[in-house]
């Protein structure tokens, strides 16, 4: 099946930094990444669409200038969380989807961020 | 909007059968999923129904019946590393492939 990877799978920093979180399609091309954020005990909630090559959707009550997204190839998506505080801190997943009309969504491993 | 509804938690013992209900409410419908997440992982695919009825893959099915805005997954011969979260999920009702989840149900099978 469909791989997708994320990298880092952990990472903690101070509070102010910025943390970049990649999500690669390994042997598919992604004409459609999603980022979701989980926190613990909840479900995943969407946090915004990137498409190649375009600007991504964000979700509403998510703030683009603080999750800066690109998706800068059909295999490529990267999440940067700018200044980040403790309450960024949460389970960050992306999934991905090819062809149009394909309904499975491949989920990442996620990475776990933790702000200190 | 989209919500969906599902039992927060189910406790099953070894080799029995469980089901665990959605109910959803969307402004459009292009199917119903359900995924597995085991603590501190990603979720896993596990089903889709866009039409009524029942599809099975191996120990798992899973019911759709768009008229009642309702499904369910049933999960056969309980193995204890079917302890899980499970979700269901509806495709954004704008006809994106972005997905809204229930709050997911925590199965716990005791042996």
């Amino acid at each position: 099946g469909a791989v997708v990877s994320q990298h880092p799978s952990w990472v903690i920093c101070k509070s102010g930094t910025s943390v970049k979180i990649e999500c690669r399609s390994l042997d598919f091309q992604a004409t459609t990444m999603f980022w979701y954020r989980q926190f613990p005990k909840q479900s995943l909630m969407l946090m915004a669409t990137s498409n190649e090559g375009s600007k991504a959707t964000y979700e509403q009550g998510v703030e683009k200038d603080k999750f800066l997204i690109n998706h800068a190839s059909l295999t490529l998506s990267t999440l940067t969380v700018t200044s980040a505080h403790p309450e960024d801190s949460s389970f960050y997943i992306c999934s991905a989807t090819g062809f149009s009309g394909q309904e499975t969504q491949y989920f990442g491993p996620g990475t776990r961020l933790l702000v200190l | 909007g989209q919500s969906l509804e599902q039992p927060s938690e189910v406790t099953a013992v070894e080799g029995a059968i469980v089901q665990i209900n959605c109910t959803y409410q969307t402004s459009g419908f292009y199917g119903l999923s359900w995924y597995q997440q085991h603590d501190g992982g990603a979720p896993t695919f596990l089903s889709y129904n866009a039409l009524d009825g029942l599809e099975e893959t191996g120990r798992f099915s899973s019911f759709l019946s768009r008229s009642d805005s309702y499904g369910y997954l049933l999960l056969q011969e309980l193995q204890m590393k079917d302890s899980a979260s499970y979700f269901c999920a509806v495709r954004d009702g704008t006809g994106r492939r972005a997905l809204t989840f229930g709050s997911g149900t925590r199965l716990q099978v005791q042996p």
